[in-house]
């Protein structure tokens, strides 16, 4: 099986600009979740979605916002950009199972200048 | 609020030494626990994964962990560091679908 594929792997944005990153889960897997990952926050939740409806949500401001595709496949994307929104964006996909095993993909860094 | 704490966030140890790297979860977490390993430049690898099924579990390249309700920990350990085990470490505690990870422990690997 594949893995989790994100594209693109690296990106660089100026301030003000939007952005969006795109995950292809694992063939089957109906769940993807997103994280942030900075130096300073460390490994953050931003959104969860199952059968194109966002079932979760963390606690970053609306300019992050996400969907869901009927193949699963999901899309995050970030308005006006900020220097602070620099980060690794992973993305994971979980398969139908109790034990919440999620999957990364490599992430796509995103630098904001 | 849940919580996963890893006590030291860098941890160097000599090749063919014990790893031990600690982590400890609030009593919020559902006891549903993980070790991740994330290389430079790379997305998150599981390690192992703790479903009230065994108190230790082993995991991959020779890595186990202990679930202790009693002190809320859930440390992971292997007996004999190799250089390819140099790696950040991080600790989660998962509901469905979302993960709350620990802040992560730098494995310096020293020959």
């Amino acid at each position: 099986k594949a893995g989790v594929t994100q594209t693109p792997r690296y990106l660089i944005k100026t301030r003000g600009q939007q952005v969006t990153l795109s995950c292809s889960p694992i063939s089957g897997h109906r769940s993807v979740s997103w994280y942030q990952q900075t130096p300073g926050q460390g490994l953050q939740f931003l959104f969860e979605y199952f059968s194109e409806t966002q079932r979760n949500k963390g606690n970053f401001p609306g300019r992050f916002s996400g969907r869901q595709f009927s193949n699963s496949r999901s899309e995050m994307n970030v308005s006006t950009l900020e220097l602070g929104d620099s980060a690794l964006y992973l993305c994971a996909s979980l398969g139908d199972n109790r034990y919440n095993e999620q999957f990364f993909g490599p992430g796509t860094r995103l630098t904001v200048l | 609020a849940q919580s996963v704490t890893q006590l030291g966030s860098h941890v160097s140890v000599s090749e063919g030494a014990l790893v031990l790297l600690r982590c400890n979860y609030s009593s919020s977490v559902p006891p549903y626990l993980f070790w991740y390993v994330q290389y430079p430049n790379q997305g998150l690898q599981l390690l192992l994964k703790y479903t009230s099924a065994a108190t230790l579990v082993k995991g991959i390249n020779g890595f186990e962990a202990e679930f202790k309700k009693s002190e809320t920990s859930f440390h992971l350990t292997k007996p004999s560091a190799h250089m390819s085990d140099a790696a950040e470490y991080f600790c989660a505690g998962g509901s469905n679908y979302k993960l709350t990870f620990g802040k992560g422990t730098l494995l310096t690997v020293n020959p």
